[in-house]
């Protein structure tokens, strides 16, 4: 089967940095996502790796090891708005526009 | 663009009844999948189309579930008979087949209560 982990709960302060990690073990490869879903509403896309390495996009950054199975969401300068769950997800094959296949996500709570 | 739309975004319902999601994606998107979201679970696959042709029902629990594509701008979800376990915020999501990304656009989601 196809195992996307990540932590459950997270807390940080106002202003502060925190980074939010993902393993997966699957049976292929073909990107990885992340998504921030706030409490009652739909996911949202904020980034996109395929390669390894980091993408920066403005205070969010996610870095990618396909060696190691692993990839990290960067946050900074914390804001009380982004207390949400972050979801990890992956491609897992190459051919056309596949499902993703998503880890149960990382309750973050920004604190003053 | 009005983004996925879905409906109802709330539904509750006795154990035995039937149950119907709709959802209208983005125009122009010739993805559309169905996902179910609970705590335990996390989000999980149902299905998904490309051009109303559904390509993989694998995710779809049993038989009570069911999903069509009659064209391009709808989809539906129906449950069954329903049963208390199929409790679950249930989103559809849309995506284009060009672009390095290939991310989703989901919908709001409908929260399904089963009593």
């Amino acid at each position: 089967g196809q195992n996307i982990d990540q932590p459950t709960e997270m807390t940080a302060t106002e202003g502060a940095i925190v980074q939010i990690n993902c393993t997966y073990q699957t049976s292929g490869f073909n990107g990885l996502f992340w998504y921030q879903q706030h409490a009652g509403e739909a996911p949202t896309f904020l980034s996109y790796n395929v390669l390894d390495g980091l993408e920066e996009k403005g205070r969010f950054s996610s870095f990618l090891s396909r060696s190691k199975g692993y990839s990290y969401l960067l946050l900074k300068e914390l804001q009380m708005k982004d207390s949400a769950s972050y979801l990890c997800a992956v491609r897992i094959t190459s051919s056309g526009n596949t499902p993703l296949v998503f880890g149960k996500g990382t309750r973050l709570s920004v604190i003053a | 663009d009005a983004g996925v739309i879905q409906s109802p975004r709330h539904e509750v319902t006795e154990m035995g009844q039937e149950v119907t999601l709709r959802c209208k994606p983005i125009s122009g998107h010739d993805y559309l999948f169905w996902y179910r979201q609970t705590m335990m679970r996390g989000l999980e696959l149902l299905i998904y189309f490309n051009n109303n042709v559904p390509i993989d029902d694998s995710g779809m629990p049993e038989d009570r579930f069911s999903a069509k594509m009659p064209n391009a701008s709808f989809s539906t979800l129906k449950i069954q008979p329903s049963e208390p376990r199929d409790s679950a915020v249930y989103f559809c999501a849309s995506s284009p087949s060009t672009g390095a990304a290939y991310g989703y656009t989901f919908g709001s989601g409908t929260r399904l209560t089963v009593v």
